[in-house]
């Protein structure tokens, strides 16, 4: 039983370039999570996904698209990566909207 | 105005003290509440969730909420070198798949 798992734990862009990250979990969660966190500010939520077929945005989308692959797999896009968008990102899993988020160990990403 | 405030501090005490962290929201929906802890390059782990306004209490951690000053706070007793981390308010409404989260406090426990 692995949790929350995403892939890649580093990644460092160039601006303009693209990328997807990855997150599975095996928790037969229904709720999905994303998250970046920069210093002094917390945690912001990019996107969610409520339910298998359902994407809702958060606090920060602009510069972002998700996709609920599927129940297990939700993933994150940068189109033109910038340098504000050098983050830590986390991927999260809850059964319900209220119930506990799980999260994963985060994806530490750098635009040059 | 953040929706959540909290202190980042940091925080550095001696072994075996209480630790003392706040935070304090302005939205009056928010029913449910949470304290993360998160280690150094790892992601947040839950320690406490409560529900409305009271205390509960899980071995040395005691969480408390008081909705009508909308405050809540952590207290971690006979603290360890193990405890240092950086501790992460977080707090929804009934009616919303959101979290808000605070900054984060970051603690230190000296051996």
């Amino acid at each position: 039983n692995a949790g929350v798992t995403q892939t890649p734990k580093f990644q460092v862009l160039k601006t303009g370039q693209s990328m997807t990250l990855q997150c599975a979990q095996d928790m037969n969660h229904n709720s999905m999570y994303w998250y970046r966190q920069d210093p002094g500010m917390g945690l912001r939520l990019i996107y969610y996904s409520a339910s298998e077929g359902t994407t809702d945005k958060g606090e920060v989308p602009n510069g972002y698209n998700v996709s609920r692959l599927n129940k297990r797999e939700f993933s994150l896009r940068l189109e033109s990566a910038a340098p504000s968008q050098t983050s830590v990102y986390f991927c999260a899993s809850s059964g319900t909207g209220t119930d506990t988020q799980y999260f994963g160990p985060g994806t530490r990403l750098t635009v040059l | 105005q953040k929706e959540v405030e909290q202190d980042p501090g940091p925080l550095s005490v001696p072994e075996g003290a209480i630790v003392s962290l706040n935070c304090t929201y302005s939205n009056s929906a928010f029913q449910y509440f949470m304290w993360y802890r998160q280690y150094s390059r790892k992601g947040p782990e839950l320690l406490m969730y409560t529900y409305s306004s009271g205390n509960k209490e899980d071995g040395r951690f005691t969480a408390q909420v008081d909705k009508s000053s909308k405050y809540i706070s952590l207290f971690i007793r006979d603290s360890q070198p193990s405890d240092s981390a950086t501790y992460l308010c977080a707090m929804s409404a009934f009616y919303d798949y959101k979290l808000s989260f605070g900054a984060g406090t970051t603690v230190t426990v000296r051996a």
